[in-house]
């Protein structure tokens, strides 16, 4: 079975970074895209994109680039999603998903979803 | 904003049928995915390529086409599928619609 494991709620102040987790299981991890997805509070989902976890190949969402960093570590099978300094913009519930890049635009597979609190 | 259109809610009692439907220009060319989320809950795939349905997701979700937009049809509506429901396809990067919640009567 497929299982993405995200890392607990976190509450920071802004300016502060972040490095969040995606830990995955029950399939090769090097074979699919890992995307990551931004949720506020009562809002829809915004792609902020994605890594190729065989080769650290990452693409970012434009009105993510530069404020954001995706990483990998095969030996583990985890994702991660950081930030260097965070905005209170940045309050919002994060989710990884397998896929969401060309050759499998459908993540069949989401994790549970990490909740970023960032107080100004 | 969002690239793709969606009606912002939808409500149907048990047993009728609902349509969700989504607009965009990349629509006409592209692949457009439907996910369901549940209160507190990630979403979940219920609909692939506008209308392909990924295996355990039950018959009365359905999707199809017509020019730049999709629709999504649940037939035969339960309680359970109260929900909201977003599309997703390709522009120069991954696009979502704003979501429909689907309120059940």
């Amino acid at each position: 079975e497929v299982q993405l494991l995200q890392s607990g709620a976190e509450v920071k102040k802004a300016g502060e970074s972040l490095k969040i987790s995606c830990k995955a299981s029950g399939y090769r991890f090097t074979s699919n895209w890992i995307g990551w997805v931004r949720q506020k509070p009562g809002k829809g989902l915004e792609w902020m994109g994605v890594i190729y976890p065989d080769d650290s190949d990452t693409i970012y969402s434009p009105s993510f680039q530069g404020q954001i960093t995706f990483s990998a570590d095969r030996s583990i099978n985890t994702a991660y999603l950081q930030w260097r300094s965070l905005k209170a913009s940045d309050t919002a519930t994060y989710y990884c998903a397998r896929g969401l890049w060309l050759g499998e635009l459908g993540a069949d597979s989401w994790g549970q979803g990490t909740q970023v609190t960032v107080s100004s | 904003s969002y690239q793709l259109t969606q009606t912002p809610s939808v409500s149907v009692s048990p047993g009728q049928t609902a349509r969700i439907t989504c607009s965009g220009d990349t629509l006409s060319k592209q692949f457009a995915y439907w996910y369901q989320q549940k209160p507190g809950q990630a979403p979940a795939l219920v609909i692939y390529k506008d209308n392909e349905r990924p295996s355990g997701i039950p018959e009365r979700f359905s999707g199809s086409r017509s020019g730049t937009t999709v629709t999504l049809t649940i037939s035969g509506v339960q309680a359970e599928d109260e929900a909201d429901y977003h599309c997703q396809s390709l522009d120069t990067s991954v696009i979502f619609g704003g979501g429909t919640k689907l309120t059940v009567l």
